[in-house]
């Protein structure tokens, strides 16, 4: 399996703040890497696939980038609406994997 | 607007079977993949398996000698079963769309569904 380890587990941050979480994956993945967010009670989000393609209604705000096995999701300037927890996945092969996750919590 | 919703027993004691079904609303279940996760309280999320419409299905190696995953596409509904649960299958089960588009994504996902195993 490929695993896919995520940092950090948590971040607190301000409204404004710009907010960037990494994600490596154990070998290489040809960038089919995925971002998904989550809110308590609900279930995933795509918000980005293929490394730093935006899922459609998915703010600018929001960008992702990397290769290979080193990925990053920046969020540029954080609203209300975005804390949540984060989590990554490697879309690459069987069985899908995702990161241990990122709860983006307001300071 | 495609949506999926689970449905489970909510409580299921330890060795028995755990089933929990996915209706699909607004959208065909033709012609993609649909998925199964689990996430225990408070872990990450773990890939169970899926299924075409076709009926061909994929399993999680780790899960696989005790799961079944089936579609019913006149009813535009799936299922999961896992066999002799144990406390560690408590977690929340969600359904999910799968496509292949750069790669194997989930972009439609259920609510969830909180499946609880205890005698």
């Amino acid at each position: 399996d490929i695993q896919m380890t995520q940092s950090p587990s948590s971040v607190s941050a301000s409204a404004g703040d710009r907010v960037t979480i990494t994600c490596r994956a154990s070998q290489d993945i040809n960038d089919w890497l995925a971002w998904y967010q989550q809110k308590p009670g609900k279930g995933p989000k795509l918000m980005i696939f293929a490394v730093s393609r935006l899922q459609q209604g998915v703010p600018s705000r929001f960008s992702g980038s990397g290769s290979g096995t080193d990925f990053t999701l920046t969020i540029s300037s954080l609203q209300p609406e975005d804390f949540a927890t984060y989590f990554c996945q490697q879309a690459h092969s069987f069985p899908l994997t995702f990161g241990g996750g990122t709860k983006v919590e307001i300071k | 607007q495609v949506q999926l919703q689970e449905s489970g027993p909510g409580l299921v004691k330890p060795s028995e079977t755990l089933s929990v079904n996915c209706t699909v609303s607004g959208g065909t279940i033709r012609s993609y993949y649909w998925s199964w996760f689990r996430q225990p309280p408070g872990k990450g999320l773990e890939y169970i398996g899926y299924v075409y419409h076709s009926g061909s299905t994929n399993y999680n190696p780790s899960l696989q000698s005790r799961v079944s995953i089936s579609i019913d596409t006149s009813r535009t509904q799936f299922s999961l079963n896992v066999r002799a649960v144990t406390a560690a299958d408590t977690a929340v089960y969600y359904c999910a769309r799968q496509k292949f588009s750069y790669g194997y994504l989930l972009d439609y996902w259920g609510q969830g569904a909180l499946v609880t195993v205890s005698s």
